[in-house]
């Protein structure tokens, strides 16, 4: 079966940091992506990984162990406006399979 | 200019009723996708495509048809709408360069069955 997990909420307190998690459970696997959804709007692609490891983007950056099914994304300096929902998708094959995302709130 | 439009924005049906949802992208990508996105569930593949008349089953597509006429246009039909299928409707491309990893999507539609 296919599952990608995140937690519903996060709050982190501007000019901090904040790391959204997500884990998988996929009978294929290609790659990893991240988006920023903003309420009332369409997701925006962020990030794509498909190695393990750590991949810096500057103030996204975004991690990968496909052995542990489990991606992060790490927002540094975070800034009132980054305030959203992140959505974690994982590809395998032709599926794309969304996790139900996990809603940030960065208060000041 | 965006690049992936939807129409219409918003749309209220009747029970029984048939609706379309019309998307076109002028991003040239081959790949086409229908979701939906209601709370809790996050975003689910209805229908997808490869290219101008392709079209596949994604996820949940019971109680919905996809058409793709032409390389910019992929609409979703509901050809008898039940209030069950109340939801926001986000239409995607991709190409195929990209896999599957990067999708632009449009602006979504607001669907209330009554």
């Amino acid at each position: 079966g296919q599952g990608v997990e995140q937690p519903d909420n996060l709050m982190s307190v501007e000019g901090t940091f904040a790391r959204v998690n997500c884990t998988y459970s996929t009978s294929g696997f290609n790659g990893l992506s991240w988006y920023q959804q903003r309420e009332g709007h369409a997701p925006v692609f962020l990030s794509y990984v498909v190695l393990d490891g750590l991949k810096d983007s500057g103030h996204f950056s975004t991690f990968l162990s496909r052995s542990n099914g489990y991606s992060y994304l790490l927002l540094t300096e975070l800034q009132i406006k980054d305030s959203a929902s992140y959505l974690c998708a994982v590809t395998g094959g032709y599926k794309v399979v969304f996790g139900s995302g996990t809603r940030l709130l960065v208060s000041p | 200019e965006a690049a992936v439009t939807q129409s219409p924005r918003n749309k209220v049906a009747v029970t029984g009723g048939k609706v379309t949802l019309s998307c076109n992208q002028t991003n040239n990508h081959n790949n086409m996708y229908w979701y939906r996105q209601d709370t809790g569930h996050g975003l689910r593949l209805i229908h997808y495509s490869y290219g101008a008349g392709s079209t596949e089953k994604g996820d949940i597509p019971d109680g919905y048809k996809a058409s793709r006429p032409s390389q910019e246009n992929f609409s979703l039909i509901l050809e008898l709408a039940t209030p069950s299928q109340t939801s926001v409707y986000f239409c995607a491309s991709g190409d195929e360069l990209g896999g599957y990893a990067e999708q632009f999507f449009g602006p979504g539609t607001r669907l209330t069955v009554l």
